[in-house]
């Protein structure tokens, strides 16, 4: 039973499009983030959620608006796609509240190519 | 601003060929240093959290040890199913749950 699901595990699109990620979580973790992974593989912090409210909104162009209909879910809407948004992006979630760590454990990624 | 910085970038071993990977940081004040392994097309998987000075954690043949300024990954007698990414990521107090990660050293153990 996958921990953190993320759906789709490829997309591919033309630029200019729409398109959704959906991640799941079954941890019961109060808190899930989004990532993107470039091409150099470098993962950067896209966005973060707590208990549905946002709480991590880093320099992201604002095509790109997160949602959270429960703790257990954040999907990602991306609107007129560009070639740049290509990349692999990571959901991950965590447990913040009454807890010492903060282990964000990771989806297996939606790798995003657009033509 | 949070930096990480991770070398080498890439490191090739032969089977039990001890080695480490070095994580050099600048944070406002750590929370926590954390370990992960990445494999090709799959998320980066956890490994250790480190939270003070002198702090150590083992795990089969991978021991995480951690200074103010870095943190090295000793992988000892590695085996050809290490071979993974390694990526290395900080915390800083008042930074929320932010995890700032370095680039990675990708890591191949040959037979």
């Amino acid at each position: 039973d996958t921990a953190v699901s993320q759906t789709p595990k490829y997309l591919v699109t033309q630029m200019g499009n729409d398109k959704s990620i959906k991640c799941e979580q079954n941890l019961g973790h109060d808190t899930m983030y989004w990532y993107k992974q470039d091409s150099k593989k470098f993962l950067k912090i896209m966005f973060s959620y707590n208990n549905k409210e946002l709480i991590i909104n880093e320099t992201v162009p604002n095509r790109f608006s997160p949602k959270s209909p429960d703790k257990a879910h954040l999907n990602l809407h991306i609107n007129s796609l560009e070639l740049g948004d290509s990349a692999v992006y990571f959901c991950a979630s965590s447990q913040v509240q009454d807890s010492y760590q903060n282990i964000q454990y990771f989806g297996a990624g939606t790798r995003l190519s657009v033509l | 601003e949070d930096q990480v910085t991770q070398s080498p970038e890439a490191l090739r071993l032969q089977e039990g060929e001890s080695s480490s990977l070095n994580c050099s940081y600048t944070v406002s004040g750590l929370r926590g240093l954390f370990w992960y392994r990445q494999d090709p097309g799959k998320g980066p998987e956890f490994l250790f959290t480190l939270y003070s000075a002198g702090e150590e954690k083992e795990k089969e043949r991978l021991k995480a040890t951690l200074t103010k300024k870095e943190s090295f990954l000793h992988i000892t007698a590695p085996k050809p199913e290490d071979s993974a990414t390694y990526l290395c990521a900080v915390q800083a107090r008042g930074g929320g749950n932010k995890l700032t990660f370095g680039t990675g050293t990708q890591l191949k153990v040959e037979l």
